[in-house]
């Protein structure tokens, strides 16, 4: 049973660096077909992919965070991490980590990924 | 980025009623849509992936159905345990992208 667990300060100060971990137990990352992602949700509001991260190294990034946002994993860890930089107001939200586990659909021949577990979250405010 | 309209953003109903929930998305997307739960301080729950598939350990009174570019999330017979916001989103391409959410009421 595979579960994920976020980490990291709650409190990041304006124009500094937002650093996140998300810790995954269950099984080894670098055995699995899986995309890594990071959501976050502003308190009251809907949610926003912010990136994934494949045990290679590839990532995609929201375009509307790319600029600012940097994920990376540590296979040997069993991890994987999140670095927003240049923080404001408007990046206070909880933030998720989820695993995106693979499958195949048989109707068009593609493999497609969704993200199947979350950890519990972790608030982040950002405030001088 | 494709757009995921989803409506109601609302909606009041009682134990036993059968509910409908829609998202349209912006172009096709060859039913790379999935359906989360949501209640007050948890993640969300994943109910379905594929516009229609079932994840495992989920009730069968959820389902999901495709049209087009309109997706659709159905419970049969709400329980008390039902009531929480809904999400629908889509993998189809990057970036990864939410309806706005529907609070289910009672």
């Amino acid at each position: 049973q595979v579960q994920l667990q976020e980490s990291g300060p709650g409190l990041v100060k304006p124009s500094e660096t937002l650093s996140l971990t998300c810790a995954v137990s269950g099984g080894p990352m670098s055995s699995s077909s899986n995309y890594w992602s990071w959501i976050r949700q502003p308190a009251g509001q809907g949610l926003e992919w912010i990136g994934r991260i494949y045990v290679s190294g590839t990532t995609h990034y929201n375009p509307s965070l790319q600029s600012r946002v940097t994920i990376s994993i540590d296979p040997s860890k069993n991890q994987f991490s999140l670095s927003l930089r240049s923080v404001t107001a408007a990046d206070t939200a909880v933030y998720y980590c989820a695993r995106n586990a693979e499958y195949y659909e048989s109707s068009d021949y593609k493999y497609y990924y969704y993200m199947d577990v979350w950890g519990k979250g972790t608030t982040v405010t950002v405030s001088s | 980025d494709i757009q995921m309209t989803q409506s109601p953003s609302s909606l009041s109903a009682s134990v036993g009623d059968r509910v409908t929930i829609a998202c349209r998305a912006t172009q096709g997307m060859r039913n790379s849509v999935a359906w989360y739960q949501q209640k007050p301080r948890q993640a969300p729950k994943v109910l379905l992936y594929g516009a229609s598939k079932l994840e495992s350990g989920v009730p069968s009174r959820f389902s999901g159905s495709a049209s087009g570019t309109e997706y659709t999330l159905t419970i049969s017979s709400l329980q008390p345990e039902d009531f929480a916001t809904y999400y629908c989103q889509q993998y189809y391409r990057t970036p990864y992208t939410f309806g706005q959410g529907t609070k289910l009421e009672i």
